[in-house]
């Protein structure tokens, strides 16, 4: 089955402690990106990436890294996380092309609560 | 600067009657529009996807249309069931020389009661 999937799901950690959420497909898509959603403010992208050793920022980076090793992975990483990346994560996949409306799929999510 | 704007912010219906919720935009260079729905904690869905040259596009009881000289799109959605209680977000796409990023609206969000 064609899908995106992130792990953990559900993640609650404290001020400081690094952590990693993966995100992985399997659709052979060029195109990925971290998104965050919080609370009337829609999904703001955190940083994208268009092909394997190629990423770029999104509109809010501040306190994330990523990277893209392997063209199914891309993983987020919060090196010290605090209180305001509390939110809902999400992962997306697509593939890229000229001006071309590739479908974008999304995975379900990742929950992060920082203590 | 660019922006996607949605109207209205949440929305109450009786199910089975129509709605239309609302997106304008300030986005350039534009590449495309599309429509996602989104359940409450899980990721966003496509409904449809149109490029500057589309002025409508359906899928099943859900029908997008776009005004590329306006910069207007709006989502109409008939005979409403309680399944399409949800979010509805507007997204629309820029494409660069060597960048691709979607712009995405802050949502409706739309209850259906019985």
């Amino acid at each position: 089955e064609a899908q995106v999937t992130q792990n953990p799901r559900y993640l609650i950690t404290v001020t400081g402690k690094k952590l990693t959420v993966t995100c992985s497909q399997n659709m052979n898509h060029e195109y990925m990106s971290w998104y965050r959603q919080d609370p009337g403010l829609g999904l703001r992208q955190i940083y994208y990436s268009m092909n394997v050793e190629v990423t770029d920022k999104g509109d809010v980076p501040e306190g994330y890294k990523v990277s893209r090793k392997e063209k199914r992975n891309f993983p987020l990483i919060l090196e010290s996380p605090s209180p305001n990346q509390t939110s809902l994560y999400f992962c997306a996949s697509s593939f890229t092309g000229s001006h071309l409306p590739y479908e974008q799929y999304f995975g379900p999510g990742t929950r992060l609560t920082v203590t | 600067k660019n922006q996607v704007e949605q109207s209205p912010q949440s929305l109450i219906i009786l199910e089975g009657k129509n709605c239309t919720l609302q997106c304008n935009y300030t986005v350039s260079p534009f590449s495309n529009l599309r429509w996602y729905k989104q359940d409450t904690g899980r990721g966003p869905v496509s409904l449809t996807i149109m490029t500057f040259s589309e002025n409508t596009k359906s899928n099943g009881r859900y029908t997008a249309t776009l005004d590329a000289d306006t910069k207007q799109s709006s989502l109409h959605i008939t005979a409403s069931q309680l399944s399409d209680s949800a979010s509805y977000i507007c997204v629309v796409s820029v494409y660069g020389d060597s960048s691709y990023k979607l712009i995405f609206g802050s949502g409706t969000r739309l209850l259906v009661r019985p």
